[in-house]
């Protein structure tokens, strides 16, 4: 299976500032399927970018995924307090669909 | 708009079964799969499997497939996961997600969750 590893596992950044997060995959995950979710505690996680950069319905500009083969991106810009979150990268090229273990972006 | 609705919170004892239940709405059922995913606690998310609600065809990990059923009745736009012999380490929250009709893909809509706890 396809093990995706993200870095690093705890981000930690002030308001305004850019952030930018890793995630690695064991295997050339094809056609760039792979897509970033945000998690806030207590809720499900929250479709951000699919086939590595196509942002999800609704999701603004600040939020932006590059990347292709193995190493993929998420960049977020101007952090805002309802930034701060867990991200979660996934891979849906590779039967079975597997997730990185996730970056938490702290204040 | 498209909304997931899940099944309450349960509370199992070791070996027994779990079943959620995942109601649709706002979209056609037929035209999408719907995945499962887990989160035990204070862990990260765990795939578990897809079904395709048109053909039924259902695809799941390896480590689940054993005791794992996903159904669908498109009747009521209702999506079910049933795992049966539970042990402690299948304490988590469950998770239904809508996903493409044919293959396996992102996930795009959410289930609010449904937490089950296994415990004597």
């Amino acid at each position: 299976e396809v093990v995706l590893t993200q870095s690093p596992a705890t981000l930690s950044l002030s308001p305004g500032e850019r952030a930018t997060l890793s995630c690695r995959a064991s295997q050339t995950v094809s056609d760039n399927y792979l897509a970033w979710y945000q998690q806030k505690p207590g809720q499900a996680p929250r479709l951000l970018i699919y086939t590595a950069s196509t942002r999800a319905t609704g999701i603004p500009d600040k939020f932006s995924g590059s990347g292709s083969g193995t190493d993929f991106t998420l960049t977020i810009s101007g952090l805002e307090p309802e930034d701060f979150a867990v991200y979660y990268c996934h891979q849906y090229a590779n039967p079975p669909i597997t997730f990185g273990q996730g970056t938490r972006l702290e204040i | 708009q498209v909304q997931l609705v899940q099944s309450g919170a349960e509370v199992k004892q070791p070996g027994a079964s779990m079943k959620v239940s995942c109601k649709a709405a706002g979209y056609r059922f037929s035209d999408y799969g719907i995945n499962w995913v887990r989160q035990a606690p204070g862990q990260g998310l765990e795939w578990m499997g897809w079904i395709s609600v048109y053909s039924g065809n259902t695809n799941s990990a390896q480590k689940f497939q054993d005791r794992l059923t996903m159904t669908t009745d498109t009747t009521t736009s209702t999506a079910y996961m049933e795992l049966r012999s539970l042990g402690s380490d299948d304490t988590a929250v469950y998770y239904c997600a809508r996903g493409k009709r044919w293959t396996m893909s992102y996930f795009d809509y959410w289930g609010q969750g449904t937490l089950v706890t296994v415990s004597s």
